[in-house]
């Protein structure tokens, strides 16, 4: 079955540092890669997504690239903000219909000032 | 526009009794969700509906969840009896399904369930 394993949190950087959540899935087919993610009391929201191989999606300064080769969908900012401090589900959905999401188990990140 | 509408946000009762969490999803969505987040891991999918039919039901524990989704639009999910282990954020998202193709899914607040 499919599934997606990414690195385990919490992660915690200054300001202005670079962050990167690995994640790789396994799938049979060719899946939809998504990166979600939960402030803090709020539901989850879409942050980026990528639909094919060597895909790149990108908003609010993050960007992940759709890696077959290496099954793999890393998420990267290189300076983030005190206001991305949030948990990062890294999900991928495949199926013409567009099926259920397969999560990962998300990363807590934490920015100070 | 509003978002997916869940409630209630907060839910605390004692093992052994029912409940029920509702969800109104975004006007025009045809494809309605109900995932289960457990303490510190990714959402899991419990039940998908397109339109009034569930079509995928394969993870929901029908000994003692049920839903159902009249009309195509409101959404209802029941737990009875609920059991300490049923303790999690309850999810409801929504999508407009087109063409065999899936747009953006679109989530809920969720309802937060403690059982004691």
């Amino acid at each position: 079955g499919n599934s997606v394993t990414q690195m385990e949190g919490p992660v915690t950087l200054s300001e202005e540092a670079f962050l990167t959540i690995n994640c790789t899935y396994t799938a049979t087919g060719y899946p939809s890669l998504f990166w979600y993610v939960q402030y803090p009391g709020e539901g989850l929201q879409l942050l980026l997504k990528a639909t094919k191989a060597d895909d790149k999606g990108s908003n609010k300064g993050f960007e992940a690239t759709y890696r077959k080769e290496t099954t793999s969908f890393h998420l990267e900012k290189g300076s983030v903000q005190v206001s991305d401090s949030a948990v990062y589900f890294c999900a991928l959905s495949e199926g013409a219909a567009g099926n259920k999401l397969t999560f990962g188990g998300g990363t807590r990140v934490l920015v100070k000032p | 526009e509003a978002g997916v509408v869940q409630s209630p946000r907060y839910k605390i009762i004692e093992k052994k009794q029912p409940v029920a969490f509702w969800c109104n999803p975004i006007s025009g969505h045809n494809t309605l969700y109900w995932y289960r987040q457990n303490l510190g891991q990714g959402p899991e999918l419990l039940i998908r509906y397109e339109n009034e039919e569930a079509v995928d039901d394969s993870q929901l524990p029908k000994d003692r969840f049920s839903a159902e989704r009249l009309k195509g639009v409101d959404s209802t999910l029941k737990i009875q009896p609920a059991e300490l282990g049923d303790s999690a954020v309850y999810l409801c998202a929504s999508s407009l399904v087109a063409s065999g193709r899936a747009r953006e899914q679109f989530f809920g607040p969720g309802t937060r369930l403690t059982v004691l």
